[in-house]
């Protein structure tokens, strides 16, 4: 099974600021990954797919890079909205998700 | 538009069995796959595994091999999953998700929800 991490496990910043948040695949996975939003009591929303595509609809404060075992996904400038916990998914075998980061406003 | 509707919460002993469905519409039901995924309160997202709607095969997660079986309903464009031997850790809320990938041979991560099913396993 393919392992996912991710960094930091939560972090909190300024309205405004940029958010990165890394995810690392045990070992490589091509392009092989998405990028969800959660939000508290609701059902995941896919973001960023095949590592740095955008999601139909998805702002595009939103972005993602990487390939092979090391992704970083960014929030360009954090908006209030944007409180949630983002998890990475590889599917380049059977899927697994990331432990997940959660996000809040400093 | 495309909806997962999923059943109502369920509350069940430890050794029993749950039955989750998960009815589809605003798109073609067979051209999709569907996975299941589970998040235990507090927890993070954990895949079960993902049914082909137009043949019915199925892939699990090793984890869960032995106790998870999904089918599907192509007449009324349903997809069910049912975990047996219940214990306690699979108290959880349990999501249906749709592929996005388009009539193909393999699976890309979800692009549409269910609104989530809690099951709780209780003594």
């Amino acid at each position: 099974d393919i392992q996912m991490t991710q960094s930091p496990s939560s972090l909190s910043a300024s309205v405004g600021d940029r958010v990165t948040i890394t995810c690392q695949a045990s070992q490589d996975i091509s392009n092989y990954l998405n990028w969800y939003q959660q939000k508290p009591g609701k059902a995941p929303k896919l973001l960023i797919y095949d590592a740095s595509n955008l999601e139909t609809g998805v702002p595009s404060r939103f972005s993602g890079s990487g390939s092979g075992t090391d992704f970083t996904f960014t929030i360009s400038s954090l908006q209030p909205e944007d409180i949630a916990t983002y998890y990475c998914q590889q599917y380049d075998n059977l899927p697994s998700f990331g432990p997940g980061t959660k996000v809040d406003i400093k | 538009q495309v909806q997962l509707v999923q059943s109502g919460a369920e509350v069940k002993k430890p050794g029993a069995s749950v039955r989750v469905s998960c009815k589809a519409s605003g798109y073609t039901f067979t051209s999709y796959y569907m996975h299941w995924v589970r998040q235990a309160p507090g927890q993070g997202l954990e895949w079960l595994g993902i049914i082909n709607p137009s043949g019915g095969s199925t892939t699990y997660a090793q984890k869960f091999q032995g106790r998870v079986t999904m089918t599907r309903d192509t007449s009324t464009s349903t997809v069910y999953m049912e975990l047996s031997s219940l214990r306690s850790e699979d108290t959880a809320v349990y999501y249906c998700a749709r592929d996005r990938g388009y009539d193909s041979s393999t699976w890309y991560g979800s692009d549409y929800w269910g609104q989530g099913t809690l099951v709780t396993v209780s003594s």
